[in-house]
């Protein structure tokens, strides 16, 4: 059983650039929920998706935006990057917002922005 | 608010040697669940085990094993036979069961072993 993955590994962008990151969860989990986390501020959490819509937010500017497909899989994109941004992304699959479920991550994508 | 404290920056531990990492949290919902990950230099974060606070005994899983004091809001996380492959940073981490699957993140312990 394939575990999440998510692409691409590393990115390297300029500032004012925009970047798209894809998560695919593990077959069978409808639930995506994205985090980012920097050495300062630890890991944070960006927004959760179940069933194509987006269900929580967390407290992050319009930059940064996601979505899923009716296949689970989803992407955030954030746009007009800044220096800060520079982090680790991580996703995180599970079964559904049911409660007593279990949560797996990605390898996550370290994003650069120079 | 929920909050979760990691109160060891870093822990160093002696190869076979076991560890008990510490976390508390606070929650004023009292159903919730708790995590602890395992992040290693790559950075991949990796599921080590799962307490729900309903759960009547302490989950275990292989070598690792969560001691849950529901009363004093701890959840530490005890690591058997510490590994040289075990070092790395932990995160203990809570989700409240309103629907979310939020997860909110202490600040981490680095584990290192030692051989």
């Amino acid at each position: 059983k394939a575990g999440v993955t998510q692409t691409p590994r590393y990115l390297i962008k300029t500032r004012g650039q925009q970047v798209t990151l894809s998560c695919s969860p593990i077959s069978g989990h409808r639930s995506v929920s994205w985090y980012q986390q920097t050495p300062g501020q630890g890991l944070q959490f960006l927004f959760e998706y179940f069933s194509e819509t987006q269900r929580n937010k967390g407290n992050f500017p319009g930059r940064f935006s996601g979505r899923q497909f009716s296949n689970s899989r989803s992407e955030m994109n954030v746009s007009t990057l800044e220096l800060g941004d520079s982090a680790l992304y991580l996703c995180a699959s599970s079964l559904g917002p049911m409660g007593d479920t279990e949560a797996f991550f990605g390898q996550g994508t370290r994003l650069t922005v120079v | 608010a929920q909050k979760i404290t990691q109160t060891q920056p870093g822990m160093f531990v002696q190869e076979k040697e076991a560890v008990t990492l510490d976390c508390t949290y606070d929650t004023s919902d009292p159903s919730y669940g708790l995590f602890w990950y395992k992040q290693p230099s790559s950075g991949e974060m990796i599921f080590l085990i799962y307490q729900g606070s309903y759960d009547q005994q302490n989950a275990t899983e292989g070598r690792y094993s969560l001691n849950f004091q529901k009363a004093r809001k701890s959840a530490n996380l005890v690591i058997s036979a510490s590994q040289l492959g075990d070092s790395a940073m932990y995160f203990c981490a809570m989700r409240e069961m309103g629907g979310s699957e939020k997860l909110v993140f202490g600040k981490g312990t680095k584990l290192t072993v030692n051989p």
